[in-house]
């Protein structure tokens, strides 16, 4: 079971908007901690996508944004495009374990 | 540019330990600590612990206190991960990372008898 919650799976077609929520506590989101959101293809390491609940880094295309209230973010991809389709991760970090990094349990995105 | 090199895949037997290495440049080590986190086949991502490159504290989760130890070694810049007692269900890449942008390339470490 991980600490934060994710949906399993999102789909949408090429050009549309999906969001993608991230569902914590008052021990790690909902306790101002950040969030970062990572994509995952196949057979790679993770890749910050959004960092500081709403920032992109260098190199991150605009149509990715994110956005935190309460215990809850979430990551906002619009214009689908068939790259996107990979595993998305969001990432916090929780008082009660010593600040340690807490994990959703990621969402497959599948762009049909 | 900060780089993170982690060892190559391993294939152990259960009951026996695993030593995974994290060789960091491009930074000074002793500023930042380390992250391990694991990812089992098909499965999500689990934090494993953190270790100080300033002065070797440690902060490890409950599951796997007492079989995890993590170390560093400040004259290389390098830091490991050691699991010990491992179990088919250790079966997964370990990926050293020193903040959510700076990861290593991961290593699979296999279990099996």
């Amino acid at each position: 079971q991980s600490v934060l919650t994710q949906p399993p799976s999102v789909s949408g077609a090429p050009g549309q908007r999906v969001t993608i929520s991230c569902t914590g506590s008052s021990s790690n989101i909902g306790a101002g901690y950040d969030v970062h959101w990572y994509q995952q293809l196949p057979g790679t390491a993770p890749k910050l996508l959004i960092y500081g609940n709403s920032n992109r880094p260098l190199g991150v295309p605009d149509r990715f944004s994110g956005s935190k209230s309460g215990t809850s973010a979430s990551l906002a991809i619009s214009g689908l495009q068939a790259e996107d389709e990979a595993d998305y991760f969001c990432q916090s970090y929780d008082s009660s374990l010593s600040g340690s990094w807490v994990f959703g349990g990621g969402t497959k995105l599948t762009v049909l | 540019q900060v780089q993170l090199v982690q060892s190559g895949a391993e294939v152990k037997k259960p009951g026996a330990s695993v030593k995974v290495s994290c060789k960091a440049s491009g930074y000074t080590f002793t500023s930042y600590g380390i992250n391990w986190v694991r990812q089992a086949p098909g499965q999500g991502l689990e934090w494993m612990g953190w270790i100080s490159g300033y002065n070797g504290n440690t902060n490890y989760p409950q599951k796997v206190q007492g079989r995890v130890t993590m170390t560093t070694d400040t004259s290389t810049s390098t830091a490991y991960m050691e699991l010990r007692s491992l179990r088919s269900d250790d079966t997964a890449v370990y990926y050293c990372a020193r903040d959510p942008y700076h990861w290593g390339q991961g290593t699979l470490v296999t279990v099996s008898s």
